[in-house]
């Protein structure tokens, strides 16, 4: 699999629980990033990774948002205390950092929804 | 927080005809330009890209024009076919930035 896999599909949660989320980025790809895209609109930056290393929080990241990439692997995005308010999809990328060239490859999304 | 303007929100193509989406930009700094295609319940897919030291990029039915002066790009895909009935979503970054911003996206369909 040369893809960006994302897990799980498909998350309905009560408001007020934990949820957490996986990507697994291209093998090579030094970058990663997490953005959420709701209906209608294109997908909105959250955060990236450099490696291991979580480089730039969009302010859109409330402090209820955390994201880890522990081995410059594979990342997680948790959201607790969740609210209604996101619902969302959750899409993960991943590029290949280098000179003159930064292409973004997207998974296939998280869907949240918030009861 | 969107610095990328879309339009048309939707746009309705005959099978055979020409499909043009259009973006503008503010950020002067942005230097990479790619245009996205989704699908539903599926992730962006990279179509195309575009850096400015150029006025037009084609590939196969797709190309994107290029106006630096305008702050302006636009995706035509000619040929259009069903198959392309899709979301598509252009998007703007600097190279060594890593807040691509996207447009809203337009939503296509191409009636057979």
């Amino acid at each position: 699999d040369t893809g960006v896999s994302q897990d799980p599909r498909h998350k309905i949660t009560k408001r007020g629980q934990n949820v957490t989320f996986r990507c697994d980025p291209i093998s090579e790809h030094n970058r990663l990033y997490w953005y959420r895209q709701t209906l209608g609109q294109g997908p909105e930056f959250l955060t990236y990774f450099q490696n291991e290393a979580q480089l730039e929080k969009s302010r859109l990241l409330s402090d209820r948002f955390s994201a880890e990439r522990p081995k410059g692997s594979f990342s997680t995005l948790e959201i607790q205390r969740t609210e209604q308010g996101d619902s969302a999809m959750y899409l993960c990328a991943s590029s290949l950092a280098r000179t003159g060239k930064e292409t973004q490859y997207f998974g296939p999304g998280t869907r949240l929804l918030v009861l | 927080q969107q610095q990328v303007k879309q339009s048309p929100q939707s746009l309705i193509v005959q099978k055979g005809g020409i499909s043009i989406i259009n973006c503008a930009y503010e950020n002067t700094a942005f230097d990479y330009f790619p245009w996205y295609q989704q699908f539903p319940g599926k992730g962006p897919a990279l179509l195309i890209a575009i850096r400015p030291d150029v006025s037009e990029k084609k590939e196969g039915r797709f190309t994107i024009s290029f106006n630096k002066s305008a702050k302006q790009f636009s995706l035509h895909i000619m040929d259009s076919q069903p198959g392309d009935s899709a979301t598509y979503f252009c998007a703007a970054t600097e190279t060594n930035n890593n807040d691509m911003r996207f447009g809203a996206g337009t939503r296509l369909t191409v009636k057979p």
